[in-house]
């Protein structure tokens, strides 16, 4: 059974850069689409890019100026960097496979982890 | 961007109730909507993809229809674990976008 597990910083301050890491157990991060996804208080979830075993990405374009992802397929993990955050970039934060490419379902997910934005 | 619309944003009903949930996209998007189920203080998980294809293990109570611009989502005999949050998501364009969920109390 794969398992993810985010972790990295629970508070950034604002103008700083967010930084995560999604370890993948259970399971290779080589072949697969590995996403980013997250979740303020109350609202709906929104996507914020994925990226494939060989480097390859997409980011939301709402997000694209300030967001980087990258992948370690040696240490079997992913990470997600947002720079210049604000209180809006609150939430909480969800990595996530694409487990059929061709319909791009999320079919595992990590358990999540609470970033807070404040000084 | 694709806008994902659900209906109704939260209902009550009783165990062994027939439940329908709608999600609408603002734009096609052919057969690419999939559906979870998050329950409070955890991830969502998937149930239905392609529309209408059951996740592996997911209880076949479940079911999903649609293609175009028009989805649902059917619980037939509702079960007390099914109650949380349900969000259609389309994979039809990039950005990747979530239904604004629907909240399912179990009378």
């Amino acid at each position: 059974q794969v398992q993810l597990q985010e972790s990295g910083p629970g508070l950034v301050k604002p103008s700083e850069t967010l930084s995560l890491t999604c370890s993948v157990s259970g399971g290779s991060v080589t072949g697969y689409y590995w996403n980013w996804i997250r979740q303020p208080a109350g609202k709906r979830l929104e996507w914020i890019g994925r990226i494939y075993s060989s480097g390859r990405t997409i980011y939301n374009p709402s997000l694209e100026s300030r967001v980087t992802m990258s992948v370690d397929t040696s240490k079997n993990q992913f990470s997600l960097k947002l720079t210049s955050v604000t209180a809006a970039d609150t939430a909480m934060y969800y990595c996530a496979r694409i487990g059929n490419d061709h319909y791009d379902d999320f079919d595992f997910w990590g358990q999540g982890t609470l970033v807070t934005v404040s000084s | 961007d694709i806008q994902m619309t659900q209906s109704p944003s939260s209902l009550s009903a009783s165990v062994g109730d027939r439940v329908t949930i709608t999600c609408r996209a603002s734009q096609y998007s052919n057969s690419y909507v999939n559906w979870y189920l998050q329950k409070p203080g955890k991830a969502p998980k998937l149930l239905i993809y392609a529309a209408s294809i059951l996740h592996a293990g997911v209880p076949s109570r479940f079911s999903g229809s649609g293609s175009g611009t028009d989805f649902t989502l059917t619980i037939s005999g509702l079960q007390p674990e099914d109650f949380g949050t349900y969000y259609c998501q389309q994979s039809y364009s990039i950005p990747r976008t979530f239904g604004q969920g629907t909240k399912l109390d179990i009378k």
